[in-house]
């Protein structure tokens, strides 16, 4: 079982729609969640932390289930500029702390 | 402000060619990473180093060695190139006395393939 899990999609919505990408991690011990953004052909850029007690930053709302191990980000209003790849990121302290990254869902926004 | 510069952007290697990726950062954190990006796979650590001088084995090391010899740069050698290690070479850094925050800063990449 992979550390960190996403559904790999693709999402297609059109825009203006709200769309629901879940994340899972195995490891209780996980301390630290995030979202972080790729664009195509693009280097990994971070879009949120997710804390304990759920977050928002705009259309952007992220969640933190500690009991089911369980991370949400929540899109509104989704617009064309919103395509990209969103991973699921995870840190863990195991001595040091170690950050795993989820394989990443695809969304695609169209018109 | 720069961030993190890699070197080259792409690259075509023959297998059994020795291959150096570039890795520069001008914002004086401790910690770097380098990770290959595969399809399916999510990004994967190949080495890290917390500070200068030190190094560390990540999930996939086989094939590849690194050096810290100071804060700024951190190079991925591959020794002699297999096709398996065809792949999207990303460098990260993160300032790791913030340990609460993590958030790790990446370059724009590297795309290897090897032939």
């Amino acid at each position: 079982r992979k550390e960190v899990e996403q559904d790999p999609g693709p999402f297609n919505v059109p825009e203006g729609a709200t769309v629901a990408f879940n994340c899972t991690y195995s490891n209780s011990a996980s301390q630290s969640f995030f979202w972080y953004r790729q664009d195509c052909r693009k280097e990994p850029k971070l879009l949120m932390s997710v804390y304990s007690s759920g977050n928002e930053d705009g259309r952007f709302t992220a969640q933190l289930n500690r009991a089911s191990q369980y991370i949400s980000l929540l899109i509104r209003d989704s617009k064309l500029s919103d395509s990209a790849t969103y991973l699921c990121v995870v840190r863990v302290y195991t001595g040091g702390f170690k950050t795993i990254f989820g394989a990443g869902t695809r969304l695609f926004v169209k018109a | 402000i720069a961030g993190i510069t890699q070197a080259p952007t792409s690259q075509i290697l023959a297998a059994g060619r020795r291959m150096t990726l570039r890795c520069t950062q001008d914002m004086r954190h401790n910690a770097m990473y380098w990770y290959r990006q595969d399809l399916g796979l999510g990004l994967r650590l190949i080495h890290y180093s917390n500070t200068a001088g030190t190094t560390g084995k990540g999930e996939v090391p086989d094939g590849y060695s690194v050096s810290r010899a100071n804060t700024d740069d951190f190079p991925l050698t591959l020794a002699s190139a297999v096709p398996s290690q065809t792949s999207v070479y990303f460098c990260a850094s993160s300032d790791s006395n913030r340990a609460n925050t993590g958030e790790l800063f990446f370059g724009e990449g590297s795309r290897l393939t090897v032939l």
